[in-house]
């Protein structure tokens, strides 16, 4: 049974500094990975997507990469700002599923003061 | 191109009571998928459905049930809710169920 955890819970940062956020899971078969960002009491935005077959992807200030094979991900978030806090969710594919259910981390909740 | 709409937006109801949520997927998605948000389990899987069929299942009891309408649209029933229903139900659509989902604002439901 896939599970993704996100390490560390919570992370606070002050603005202008470069972050990276954690997210393992224990099935490395996998279809692809999506980060997303949640803002309280909202639905989640989809931020990238990573398929199976790719290293990493990048869009602004966000890089994501991906190590199937350890079971690992990072988001990279350059030069952070007030505008970045929010709960930041990490959910797998797996391909062990007949269709197409995401496994969500329970989320890294990211503080950027200015 | 407009995004994914969920109504209502929030809903009391109370023990025992029966509730539809509606989901509009975005224009030329096919997959429509539902999940449970809690403070104490996180984001859970509900179901999937595609072309109007249920493609997929989370780990819910029956009283949790969905359809999907030949525009893609969908509705999510709960029946004799109870007060561990209460939660933010998000939907989510993509255009085969494996591409990228797009999420929509949820429905708060709060059981009293």
């Amino acid at each position: 049974k896939q599970e993704v955890t996100q390490i560390p819970a919570a992370l606070s940062v002050p603005e202008g500094e470069n972050l990276v956020l954690n997210c393992s899971f224990t099935d490395s078969a996998i279809y692809n990975l999506q980060w997303f960002r949640q803002d309280p009491g909202k639905g989640l935005t989809s931020l990238l997507l990573i398929q199976s077959s790719q290293r990493e992807q990048t869009s602004g200030r966000l890089n994501a990469s991906l190590d199937k094979s350890s079971g690992r991900s990072t988001l990279y978030i350059a030069a952070s700002q007030p505008g970045d806090s929010a709960t930041y969710l990490c959910a797998v594919r797996s391909q062990d599923q007949a269709g197409t259910a995401l496994i969500f981390g329970k989320g890294t909740t990211l503080s950027v003061s200015s | 191109k407009a995004g994914v709409t969920q109504t209502p937006r929030y809903l009391i109801k109370t023990r025992g009571q029966q509730v539809t949520l509606s989901c509009s997927p975005i224009s030329g998605h096919r997959s429509v998928s539902w999940y449970q948000q809690t403070p104490g389990q996180g984001l859970q899987f509900l179901f999937e459905y595609f072309s109007e069929t249920q493609r997929n299942k989370g780990n819910f009891p029956g009283r949790f049930s969905g359809r999907q309408f030949s525009n893609s649209r969908s509705e999510m029933n709960v029946s004799t809710l109870e007060l561990g229903d209460s939660a933010l139900y998000l939907c989510a659509s993509s255009f085969s169920g494996n591409n990228e989902q797009f999420f929509g604002p949820g429905t708060r439901l709060t059981v009293l």
